[in-house]
């Protein structure tokens, strides 16, 4: 199992650009979220996705939209790049949503906004 | 809501000391208390979780913690430290709405030869 995978790795975007970050599990689990993380900040949540067809907002969403696509994959697209949004992305999933389970992480996607 | 306050961004410890890394927490309900680890340039991995029973709770590489409701803590400990544990450490809990976690700031860690 290759667990939650994300792509890009690492993304340099200019002010105003926009992309997508793509992140996939194989574990069947229902649950999936979005965070960065900023120095000192620890994990912020963005978005989460409790189930298949349904995101919902987290502690930090403004400048970011979510796709559940299907139960493995949930991604995360910046349509305006800012400065503000350069940070460490990590996608997590989590079993059943239940709040004893612990979640899986990616390895993360460094993105530089210039 | 919930929260979470790790105290100390920074501890360093000798090879062989032992680690103390401290966790406090708010819950407005029984909370479910994880501390994760993440080594340089990659993702967080679980250490070790409270849910119910046992207070103390072992994890894996020798790590443990202990809840204790009355203090509103889960610190986390390691007998002797080992150059292989450098990382950063966060404590996290859940409980208070659905399917969130909310982290702690993190502490990294460091062990000194």
């Amino acid at each position: 199992n290759a667990g939650v995978t994300q792509t890009p790795k690492f993304q340099v975007l200019k002010t105003g650009q926009s992309m997508t970050l793509q992140c996939a599990q194989d574990m069947n689990h229902n649950s999936m979220y979005w965070y960065r993380q900023d120095p000192g900040m620890g994990l912020r949540l963005i978005y989460y996705s409790a189930s298949e067809g349904t995101t919902d907002k987290g502690e930090v969403p403004n400048g970011y939209n979510v796709s559940r696509l299907n139960k493995r994959e949930f991604s995360l697209r910046l349509e305006s790049a800012a400065p503000s949004q350069t940070s460490v992305y990590f996608c997590a999933s989590q079993w059943g949503g239940a709040l004893e389970h612990e979640q899986y992480f990616g390895p993360g996607t460094r993105l530089t906004v210039t | 809501a919930q929260s979470v306050t790790q105290l100390g961004s920074h501890v360093s410890v000798s090879e062989g000391a032992l680690v103390l890394l401290r966790c406090n927490y708010s819950s407005s309900v029984p909370p479910y208390l994880f501390w994760y680890v993440q080594y340089p340039n990659q993702g967080l991995q679980l250490l070790l979780k409270y849910t119910t029973g046992a207070t103390l709770v072992k994890g894996i590489n020798g790590f443990e913690a202990e809840f204790k409701k009355s203090e509103t803590s889960f610190h986390l400990t390691k007998p002797s430290a080992h150059m292989s544990d450098a990382a950063e450490y966060f404590c996290a809990v859940s409980g208070g709405s659905n399917y969130k976690l909310t982290f702690g700031k993190g502490t990294l860690l460091t062990v000194n030869p």
